[in-house]
């Protein structure tokens, strides 16, 4: 089973507004991944998480907070958006970010816009 | 300069034919492959990882890689309306430390016409 669970599916949100998205997965993995995917554009990876501890922060800005509650949750916290951050996040996961040859997963993504 | 490279495309393949979906990648040291595949609105989708130089087959996909010449492709043999997609080629790292960094080409959208 390589499932990557998202939710929300869809959120619109106003740029004053506080939201969450939450990404699950129960394959065992120890990194799990933000990526953000804007149309036509391939993803770019926005945080990494492996054994629950934040390992690659791409110079994100700070309206984007990650959390990693335990080894099968991770939560992207979202504050005073701007409308440029409308995109597709999406979550992926994979057995250990040290490791050659590991595979991310990707979940279904929440398509996001921000008004 | 560009890390991973794809040809945009759209490429455009009748039903039955063979579609050959080429990469090249700038860092010498990067060790793991991969292709995924796309569709419209929604998330990547793994089809092959390649880690050694050679083939490898599955099913109707076969990964190809050249270490030497930096060259990574996917062969869709008798290709149909529903691989219609995008396909991305993503190697593992740049410098091959940063694992767990993903590095993506742009992708290249293939269309298969009945």
């Amino acid at each position: 089973d390589t499932e990557v669970t998202q939710t929300p599916k869809h959120l619109v949100m106003g740029m004053t507004n506080k939201k969450s998205l939450k990404c699950e997965q129960h394959m065992g993995h120890r990194a799990m991944y933000w990526y953000k995917q804007k149309a036509k554009k391939p993803p770019e990876l926005m945080f990494v998480y492996s054994y629950e501890k934040l390992s690659i922060n791409e110079s994100v800005p700070s309206r984007f907070s990650p959390e990693c509650p335990n080894s099968s949750l991770l939560n992207l916290h979202l504050h005073a958006l701007q409308p440029e951050d409308s995109a597709l996040y999406l979550c992926a996961s994979s057995q250990d970010s040290s490791g050659m040859g590991d595979t991310q997963y990707f979940g279904p993504g929440t398509r996001l816009t921000v008004l | 300069q560009k890390e991973v490279e794809q040809n945009s495309g759209p490429l455009s393949v009748p039903e039955g034919a063979i579609a050959s979906l080429n990469c090249t990648y700038s860092d010498r040291v990067s060790q793991s492959f991969f292709w995924y595949r796309q569709y419209s609105g929604k998330s990547p989708e793994l089809i092959m990882s390649i880690y050694s130089n050679g083939d490898k087959e599955d099913g109707r996909f076969t990964a190809q890689l050249n270490k030497a010449s930096q060259y990574v492709s996917l062969l869709i043999r008798d290709s149909q309306p529903s691989d219609s997609a995008t396909y991305l080629c993503a190697v593992n790292g740049p410098g091959g430390t940063s694992y767990g960094k993903l590095t993506f080409g742009q992708g290249t959208i293939l269309t298969v016409h009945p």
